[in-house]
């Protein structure tokens, strides 16, 4: 089962907006990861964090590995359309690189 | 890099048939998982391999699956007697061995009836 918590569940936001999701554990990770989700599609890999404290961009993306190793936020700045989808997050620790999951965000934007 | 690649993408079947899936992960890429995706959650690992051998699997892998690796290349899933409950999306994924990052094909949707 999943022991990762993310939220929020869904977004419904202003295209142009910025948006901010979050995923929280008990636990500590060594890596987060964070994917994108399209309906019928595999999850595409957007951000890698690998250090604690650590801050990533990727275009209008920034995700932060958390100073804990318990947490993870990705940021969307200046949405458009095509941002829209699910989000995931994903924890890894131990050696065998087994990810734990959120159940995602899905984003939705208002025409 | 073409990419991990996964075949077929739809599966319709009757209840109580078998079905196979199959995967080809980025070549160079060692290590092949398998997740299961139902609608609303997240991926679910079920098994994985590093080359030709399967590392370890998941509680959720029940007696009816069971996947190969024969050559430490492509890799393939098979389901026998398929239930009602077998209907998900069937991701494939692959890394390198030492890096982190996960990448995932299209996936396999399978849908029993």
């Amino acid at each position: 089962g999943q022991q990762l918590n993310q939220s929020p569940q869904s977004m419904f936001i202003q295209e142009g907006e910025d948006v901010s999701m979050n995923c929280t554990s008990s636990s500590i990770f060594n890596t987060w990861l964070w994917y994108k989700q399209d309906p019928g599609e595999g999850p595409v890999l957007l951000i890698a964090l690998y250090k604690a404290g650590e801050l990533t961009s990727n275009g209008r993306l920034t995700a932060q590995f958390g100073i804990t190793r318990k947490d993870s936020f990705l940021n969307i700045s200046a949405s458009i359309p095509s941002d829209v989808g699910i989000y995931f997050c994903a924890g890894q620790r131990g050696s065998n690189y087994q990810l734990i999951w959120g159940a995602g965000t899905k984003l939705i934007i208002k025409p | 890099d073409t990419g991990v690649s996964q075949d077929p993408r739809h599966k319709i079947t009757k209840r109580g048939q078998n079905v196979t899936f199959r995967c080809d992960p980025i070549s160079e890429h060692n290590r092949l998982y398998w997740y299961r995706q139902t609608l609303g959650q997240g991926p679910e690992f079920l098994t994985y391999f590093q080359n030709e051998a399967q590392l370890e699997k998941s509680r959720l892998l029940s007696d009816r699956f069971s996947a190969e690796r024969p050559k430490g290349s492509f890799s393939t899933l098979e389901i026998q007697r398929t239930e009602q409950g077998d209907s998900a999306m069937y991701l494939c994924a692959s890394r390198r061995q030492g890096a982190e990052k996960l990448f995932f094909g299209s996936g396999t949707q399978l849908s029993v009836l």
